[in-house]
């Protein structure tokens, strides 16, 4: 079972909705991290929060925004998607003994996977 | 920048037969590198890791891996697949604060 928690499990949601992905971690991990997954495709990484702080963004669209209330929780604001950004969304976690990154071991969550109508 | 090259798009093997999936990564800075799993419809979960000392890496479910640094190559083995084995895997080079994927292989074990 994995430590990293995200909900929904599975979202859809019309182009003009705004909804919310969640992710929580309770491992002491002071770096999240959200990825993007298409069908048969790596993961691709989205948003770095480190310290609760946005340290990297991959060029996102702003229709995606992040939000770190605290340290255990990550957030992904959604709002007038496109249907191409029907994916896998992926949260995970990483960083031990206090220091806001570790080594890349990433702790990945099940993932929310979004259909955009 | 890093950098991760998986070899094989798809392997179809028969159950019983070995596996080896190549891996070759470029990253400038001291390396750490993975596999990851992830069955049909599933999450993606970590098979090994390397991240210093013995270079032959054993990780769940009866796969290794050999860190062989002159080659930057990091395959994946198994002596013999179950047909359970169908998955899609990626091989992952981790840097100080990011992750970088190989666009991954996709096996297929036939019973």
């Amino acid at each position: 079972d994995t430590e990293v928690t995200q909900t929904p499990k599975h979202l859809v949601m019309g182009m003009t909705n705004k909804k919310s992905l969640k992710c929580e971690q309770h491992m002491g991990h002071r770096a999240m991290y959200w990825y993007k997954q298409k069908a048969k495709k790596p993961p691709e990484l989205m948003f770095v929060y480190s310290y609760e702080k946005l340290s990297i963004n991959e060029s996102v669209p702003s229709r995606f925004s992040p939000e770190c209330p605290n340290s255990s929780l990550l957030n992904l604001h959604l709002h007038a998607l496109q249907p191409e950004d029907s994916a896998l969304y992926l949260c995970a976690s990483s960083g031990t003994s206090g220091r806001a990154v570790g080594n890349g071991e990433l702790f990945f969550g099940e993932g929310s996977r979004l259909t955009v109508l | 920048a890093q950098s991760v090259s998986q070899h094989n798009h798809h392997v179809i093997l028969s159950e019983a037969a070995s596996l080896e999936l190549g891996c070759n990564y470029s990253y400038g800075g001291t390396v750490n590198l993975f596999w990851y799993v992830q069955y049909p419809g599933q999450h993606l979960q970590l098979l090994l890791k390397y991240f210093s000392g013995d270079p032959l890496v054993k990780g769940i479910k009866g796969f290794e891996a050999e860190f062989i640094k002159s080659k930057f190559s990091f395959n994946l083995r198994k002596p013999s697949v179950q047909w359970s084995d169908t998955a899609e895997y990626f091989c992952a080079v981790g840097g100080y604060s990011t992750l970088t994927f190989g666009k991954g292989t996709m096996l297929l074990v036939s019973p």
